[in-house]
């Protein structure tokens, strides 16, 4: 089976300081992609970051960066020097292609606050 | 760039109406589009995977004849829920890529209330 956990529904982080919230999977795939999604208060999902399975080299987007650790199915993401507005929902998810073409699943998500 | 937009945002509507949500990409061309239905404080569960000239893939324990999806060109799909109930009440989001493996841009998302 596919899965996604996200270990931690809430956090919250001071203002200006870093944050990392953490994302396992389970997948039988070798090829795959992760990505980190932001859900804010007015709804619309935003892409974060993405990191594809076959590189190594740990993405990096400004102030988000990932820790990616293949063999252990890891995908934690890292918020450096935190705004008010990164308070939102992080989803993180993987997606790869099976037999109806690519599909995505997402994690459960964190509720991430970040306190003024 | 990148643009999703979905329509409409919010809807209520009586027991056995049937409702049609729609998701357009206004800057580029989405060979796929996504469907997903999200419950309050969860995660988004796909319902079912639009590819442009050809019938959707629904996931398992979705129904077909309930959640129809038509994707008839490369920037719009649509959504219908036929004869809907309260228990289809839910915040459904569409989502659409330019290619299968490139990260999703999604809509606003459409409330939907069931009275």
């Amino acid at each position: 089976a596919q899965t996604v956990t996200q270990s931690q529904p809430e956090m919250s982080v001071q203002e200006a300081e870093t944050v990392t919230l953490s994302c396992t999977y389970d997948t039988s795939e070798s090829n795959y992609y992760l990505f980190w999604y932001k859900q804010p208060p007015s709804r619309q999902m935003i892409l974060v970051i993405r990191q594809e399975a076959y590189k190594q080299q740990n993405a990096t987007e400004n102030r988000f960066s990932v820790n990616f650790q293949k063999a252990a199915k890891s995908f934690s993401l890292k918020i450096s020097d935190s705004q008010l507005g990164d308070t939102a929902m992080y989803f993180c998810a993987f997606m790869i292609l099976n037999t109806g073409g690519f599909k995505t699943i997402f994690g459960a998500g964190t509720r991430l606050f970040v306190k003024a | 760039g990148a643009v999703v937009s979905q329509h409409p945002s919010w809807v209520i509507c009586k027991s056995g109406t049937s409702v049609k949500i729609e998701c357009r990409s206004l800057d580029f061309q989405a060979t796929t589009m996504f469907w997903y239905r999200q419950f309050p404080k969860q995660s988004l569960m796909l319902m079912a995977t639009s590819n442009e000239g050809s019938k959707a893939t629904y996931e398992q324990g979705v129904e077909k004849d309930k959640f129809l999806i038509n994707h008839a060109s490369l920037t719009l799909s649509t959504l219908t829920v036929t004869s809907a109930h309260p228990e289809d009440s839910s915040f459904y989001i569409c989502s659409a890529t330019l290619r299968g493996n490139q990260p999703q841009h999604f809509g606003d998302g459409t409330r939907l209330s069931i009275l």
